[in-house]
């Protein structure tokens, strides 16, 4: 069963919408990220979070707050949606945050704007 | 501020083989961690091997093994004798250590597509 809960995994939206990308870990970890994946980049840093509290903000953008209700969730919300936000988006986890810490990927929501 | 370079955009090596994919780093830090993730068609990320950079011995995980060059900031990956579900795209990322600021984030490649033939 996967540790990594994304949800969904695809996902449709009109542009200046609003949408909310879920994830959930049962690894028993106490660091979250998401990471962006757009066509044909590299894997884009956004945030990480330790014990539900911003560590790391790479996100120029205003448009994406991610939220934590639980320490084994950080959901992501995106508002005014625009084209070019259409990209994989990945959760992950790691037992803390920082250093040699490894990271667990979830199997991350695809989101395309139309 | 960090940087992961991956020069390579695909390799196709025969089925059995042994092949080794390039990496090179930049950090200011002198502690940091190396990784080595791969993603399948089905793009799932999964994590393969690490090397921390005091550790002079080079990590070994089944058929990965890491060739760590700590003077030329350099950690390739070997994969020996190659199966077909090896084909993937594999990237290297790059962690600074708990002192620096860009401890928080992990920072990757853009990937190198490994497809190995039958």
């Amino acid at each position: 069963d996967p540790k990594i809960i994304q949800k969904p995994k695809y996902l449709v939206a009109v542009t200046g919408s609003e949408k909310i990308l879920i994830c959930e870990q049962y690894l028993g970890h106490n660091a979250m990220y998401w990471y962006r994946q757009s066509a044909k980049k590299p894997l884009e840093f956004m945030f990480s979070y330790s014990y539900q509290k911003l560590m790391d903000n790479q996100t120029a953008s205003s448009r994406f707050q991610p939220q934590s209700s639980k320490k084994n969730h950080l959901d992501l919300q995106i508002t005014a949606l625009k084209p070019d936000d259409s990209a994989t988006y990945f959760c992950a986890s790691s037992q803390d945050v920082g250093g040699g810490n490894t990271l667990y990927f979830g199997a991350g929501t695809r989101l395309s704007v139309l | 501020a960090q940087k992961v370079t991956q020069t390579q955009t695909s390799i196709s090596v025969m089925e059995k083989t042994t092949v080794t994919m390039d990496c090179v780093y930049e950090t200011q830090d002198s502690s940091y961690f190396l990784f080595w993730y791969k993603q399948t068609a089905s793009g799932e990320i999964v994590f393969l091997i690490r090397q921390d950079s005091y550790k002079k011995e080079n990590a070994t995980v089944g058929h990965y093994s890491l060739n760590f060059q700590k003077p030329k900031s350099s950690i390739g990956l070997i994969i020996t004798a190659t199966q077909i579900e090896d084909s993937a795209v594999y990237f290297c990322a790059m962690r600074e250590g708990p002192a620096s600021s860009g401890s928080w984030q992990l920072i990757f490649g853009s990937g190198t597509q490994l497809t190995v033939m039958p």
